[in-house]
């Protein structure tokens, strides 16, 4: 059974620093997604990553994949608060069916973001 | 078309009664997956149609669960004799799938259901 770790569940952390949220995932699997939720909100699709060693950056945020580690990264560079949310990455979790590959997304628990001035 | 939408928002019932939920997709999507998400926790694959077909259903979905996608458009999800237990965010998603094309699923805003 496909599980997908993430860490840390809470990060607090002050306008300006960066830092990175981990996501392992047990199986193989080459889609990884990252999604952002704010409070009460539904899941707003940040970067889709499809192969070994993809790199995708918008603003201040950086996402990579490493299929052979199982292990995608999210980079946070000079965090502002409008970066507060929890952000969740997904893996595909394919599986053949008679019609077809589901592709059904697994999700970690997310990790809680809090940036403080 | 501006996205995957959801009815109802928010939807309050007594334990015991029968609830139903729409979805809309994303109209040149052929396929539409459900999620719920309990607080504190990331969404959990309940089931998914590819056009009007069920095709797989997660074992998160009890019998009290059913689901349908008449016509390949909009979809249903039906939680009879609801229990505390269901209250959760129940979200919906489409996506285009074409082979191995790759793809990414848009989520609705969700319907959150607290049953008393």
């Amino acid at each position: 059974e496909l599980k997908v770790e993430q860490n840390p569940l809470f990060l607090s952390m002050q306008e300006g620093k960066n830092y990175t949220i981990y996501c392992n995932y047990s199986t193989t699997s080459d889609r990884l997604y990252w999604y952002r939720q704010d409070p009460g909100k539904s899941l707003e699709s940040l970067f889709v990553l499809l192969s070994n060693g993809a790199v995708k950056q918008e603003g201040r945020l950086m996402a990579s994949l490493d299929t052979k580690a199982r292990l995608s990264t999210l980079h946070i560079t000079a965090a502002v608060h409008d970066l507060s949310a929890t952000y969740f990455c997904a893996v595909d979790g394919y599986t053949q069916n008679y019609g077809g590959a589901t592709n059904k997304l697994i999700f970690g628990t997310g990790t809680l973001l809090a940036v403080q001035p | 078309d501006t996205g995957v939408s959801q009815n109802p928002r928010h939807k309050i019932t007594k334990r015991g009664q029968n609830v139903t939920f729409r979805c809309d997709p994303i109209s040149e999507h052929n396929r539409l997956y459900w999620y719920r998400q309990t607080l504190g926790q990331g969404p959990e694959f309940l089931t998914y149609f590819q056009n009007e077909a069920q095709l797989e259903k997660s074992r998160l979905l009890s019998d009290r669960f059913s689901a349908e996608r008449p016509k390949g458009s909009f979809s249903t999800l039906e939680i009879q004799r609801t229990e505390q237990g269901d209250s959760a965010m129940y979200l919906c998603a489409s996506s285009f799938w074409a082979s191995t094309v790759p793809y990414e699923q848009y989520f609705g805003p969700g319907t959150r259901l607290t049953v008393t």
